[in-house]
């Protein structure tokens, strides 16, 4: 398995909504991330995790809250978000944080905050 | 922080026809990515490289790492009309920490 799976593909949720974006890997990846993309402009990291172990924040608004409960899953809980959070959501993962080894992205969620 | 410049911007080819586009930064990476994203999906990884000077095929793609660690360029030969997208650099610095994304190329191919 090469995979990086996202659920859901697509997500319409209300500003007083709570949900959750899951990601899963099952290539023993050490090392996972969530970007923001908006259209036209490249991904922007929000989360990275190491070892399980929240590394970096870039200074992302609580209302989102990341979540990893095993290697292998990565969860990003919304609350209370704002039309501007539409974007494409993308999870990837490297085989660790330091090098580029098997950096693969998923195919994305796309989220529509109204 | 570190920014990565991408051109063109964007580029309108004749089904064919060779293509290249090149990134550079300021600063000096360690890791060169090339990845393809099609709207609606995620970005894929088309080809890294891990040292300067490297040069790397993929098909009918090509990419090579620069000499001064600061560039790299992406070569698509007889392009097709399926090579449309927007075609992102990548680079990771030393510490292995910063992974930046150039602005994209968006590539266009007329048939």
């Amino acid at each position: 398995d090469t995979e990086v799976t996202q659920t859901p593909k697509h997500l319409v949720m209300g500003m007083t909504n709570k949900k959750s974006l899951k990601c899963e890997q099952h290539m023993g990846h050490r090392a996972m991330y969530w970007y923001k993309q908006k259209a036209k402009k490249p991904p922007e990291l929000m989360f990275v995790y190491s070892y399980e172990k929240l590394s970096i924040n870039e200074s992302v608004p609580s209302r989102f809250s990341p979540e990893c409960p095993n290697s292998s899953l990565l969860n990003l809980h919304l609350h209370a978000l704002q039309p501007e959070d539409s974007a494409l959501y993308l999870c990837a993962s490297s085989q660790d944080w330091a090098t580029a080894d098997g950096y693969t992205f998923g195919s994305g969620t796309r989220l529509t905050v109204v | 922080g570190q920014q990565l410049n991408q051109s063109p911007q964007s580029m309108f080819i004749q089904e064919g026809e060779d293509v290249s586009m090149n990134c550079t930064s300021s600063s000096i990476f360690n890791t060169w990515l090339w990845y393809k994203q099609d709207p609606g999906e995620g970005p894929v990884l088309l080809i890294a490289l891990y040292k300067a000077g490297e040069l790397t095929s993929n098909g009918r793609l090509t990419a090579q790492f620069g000499i001064t660690r600061k560039d790299s360029f992406l070569n698509i030969s007889a392009s097709i009309p399926s090579d449309v997208g927007i075609y992102f650099c990548a680079g990771i610095d030393n510490y292995g920490q910063n992974f930046v994304f150039g602005p994209g190329t968006r590539l266009s191919v007329l048939p």
